[in-house]
C-alpha cells in the first residue's frame, strides 16, 4: 500500500531533550515536506526537500533541522525543543513539486512541557 | 507574502444540499492548487489537484475551479452527505516549491 509513515504518532517530552520524528514514504517520491498545524494558523511549511541531499527552508524553519540522505526518508529533528513547538506535525510527499498531488502522513502530535 | 483565506470558516447544512466552499489567495499568481479533506485525528486526503495548465477538475460529486486572474478557487460539493463532514483545506503553490495552506472550512452535513 502506498503510504507516508510517521513515527511516533504521539510524544510528550520536556524542554531541551533532543527528539527526532521520522517520516518514510514507499512511493519513490522526490519531493518531501514537513508542516506544523496550529489552531487558527493552519498548516505552515517547516522544511522541504526536492531530492536527496537537497533541502530548503519553508516559512517556519526556526528550531528545526532536517536531512535527506535517502529518497524515502525525511526526518525532522528538534535539537532543543521548546514549549512553542508543541503542535501537530505532518509529513508529505509527492512525485515532484510541480503539478503532482501531495500525500500526507497521519500526523505526529508533540507536546513539549 | 502570500496568504490564503477560506470562506466560510464553518458551515452546517442539511443532507442533500449543494454547497460551495471558497478559497482566495492574496497573490493571484498560483501555479497549481490542491483541495484536501481532513478528518479529526487524521492526516490530509487529497481530493482534487488543478494543475498549472488547467482551470477545473472534477471527481464524482466534487468540482474545483481556479480563476487565475483573481486568485480564487471554489470547491463545489453536490448532493452533500453526512460522510462529507470534515474540514476542507485548499493549498496553492506560486512556483516557489512552497505550498501555502488556508485555515480551512469546517463542514457538518446533518442527516
Amino acid at each position: 500500500e502506498a503510504q507516508v509513515t510517521q513515527n511516533p504518532r504521539y510524544l510528550i517530552t520536556v524542554t531541551g531533550k533532543k527528539l527526532t520524528v521520522t517520516c518514510s514514504q514507499n512511493m519513490n517520491h522526490e519531493y518531501m515536506s514537513w508542516y506544523r498545524q496550529d489552531p487558527g494558523l493552519g498548516l505552515r511549511q517547516i522544511y522541504y526537500s526536492m531530492n536527496v541531499e537537497v533541502t530548503d527552508k519553508g516559512d517556519v524553519p526556526e528550531g528545526y533541522k532536517v536531512s535527506r540522505k535517502e529518497k524515502r526518508n525525511f526526518p525532522l529533528i528538534l535539537e532543543s525543543p521548546s514549549p512553542n513547538q508543541t503542535s501537530l506535525y505532518f509529513c508529505a510527499s509527492s512525485l515532484g513539486m510541480m503539478n503532482q498531488p501531495q500525500h500526507f502522513g497521519d500526523g505526529t502530535r508533540l507536546s513539549i512541557l | 507574502k502570500q496568504e490564503v483565506t477560506q470562506i466560510p470558516a464553518a458551515l452546517s447544512v442539511p443532507e442533500g444540499e449543494n454547497l460551495v466552499l471558497n478559497c482566495s489567495f492574496t497573490d493571484s499568481a498560483i501555479y497549481n492548487l490542491q483541495w484536501f479533506r481532513q478528518d479529526p485525528g487524521k492526516g490530509l486526503t487529497s481530493l482534487l489537484l488543478i494543475q498549472s495548465s488547467q482551470r477545473e477538475q472534477t471527481s464524482g460529486r466534487l468540482n474545483a475551479s481556479l480563476d487565475k486572474s483573481s486568485g480564487r478557487s471554489t470547491l463545489y460539493i453536490a448532493a452533500s452527505q453526512p460522510g462529507d463532514s470534515a474540514t476542507y483545506l485548499c493549498a496553492g503553490d506560486s512556483g516557489t516549491y512552497k505550498y501555502i495552506f488556508g485555515t480551512g472550512t469546517r463542514l457538518k452535513v446533518l442527516a
